[in-house]
């Protein structure tokens, strides 16, 4: 099945300071989001990002669907953008599922 | 608010029980989607629903079944539960195939 590879693992922080985490995956996708898991365990979705570039505030999104990754920025950063953040793809022509990397857990400390 | 509505938030329950967990989707959206969250496995998917109709099966024991109703809310069963079967389990909708998911807010099981 699809790999979906999320870097680094963890991240440590000082607020305000800048951060980029990417998600590499295996086959050709029809859906990327990029979804922030706050401590509460509740899953936010950031970004539909199959190709090409959003951007949200202090966060933006890159995903280059040729070379199969994605990045995700975040500037800025506050205590509040704490928690994981997963990447998830669709596989084109494959099943409706998405399919989740493992996450990175960002810790911004004050 | 995702729009995703999940209850119950909390259900704690004994092991060889039964519970029922409920989800309504985003007004509009015809698909939904179930996911387990363990520590140990990540997050996995279980089961979608398309319309009222079983549309794909993802790692779903059978002792876990689901059904979508016509008025689209979706209620996921799971029995003769075990201490591994402690998970956040997830409902996520979309309008289609290929569109977005919205997540709900998830319903965290714990079986002691």
């Amino acid at each position: 099945g699809i790999q979906v590879e999320q870097s680094p693992p963890d991240l440590i922080l000082q607020e305000g300071a800048n951060s980029t985490l990417r998600c590499n995956f295996s086959d050709s996708v029809n859906n990327l989001q990029w979804f922030h898991q706050n401590p509460w365990g509740q899953l936010i979705n950031l970004f539909y990002i199959p190709s090409g570039t959003k951007q949200n505030g202090r966060l933006s999104a890159t995903t280059v669907a040729t070379e199969r990754y994605s990045l995700l920025y975040i500037s800025s950063s506050q205590t509040t953008d704490s928690g994981v953040y997963f990447c998830a793809v669709m596989i084109q022509g494959g099943s409706e599922k998405l399919v989740f990397g493992k996450g990175t857990k960002l810790t911004v400390n004050p | 608010d995702s729009g995703v509505t999940q209850t119950p938030k909390h259900l704690i329950t004994a092991t060889g029980q039964r519970v029922t967990l409920r989800c309504s989707p985003r007004s509009g959206d015809l698909s939904v989607y179930w996911y387990q969250q363990s520590l140990d496995q990540g997050l996995q998917f279980l089961i979608q629903y398309y319309n009222g109709e079983e549309r794909a099966k993802g790692n779903i024991l059978e002792r876990f079944s689901a059904q979508q109703f016509p008025d689209l809310h979706s209620e996921l069963n799971l029995s003769s539960l075990e201490l591994g079967d402690s998970a956040l389990y997830f409902c996520a909708s979309s309008l289609r195939t290929g569109n977005g998911y919205t997540f709900g807010s998830g319903t965290r099981l714990t079986v002691v």
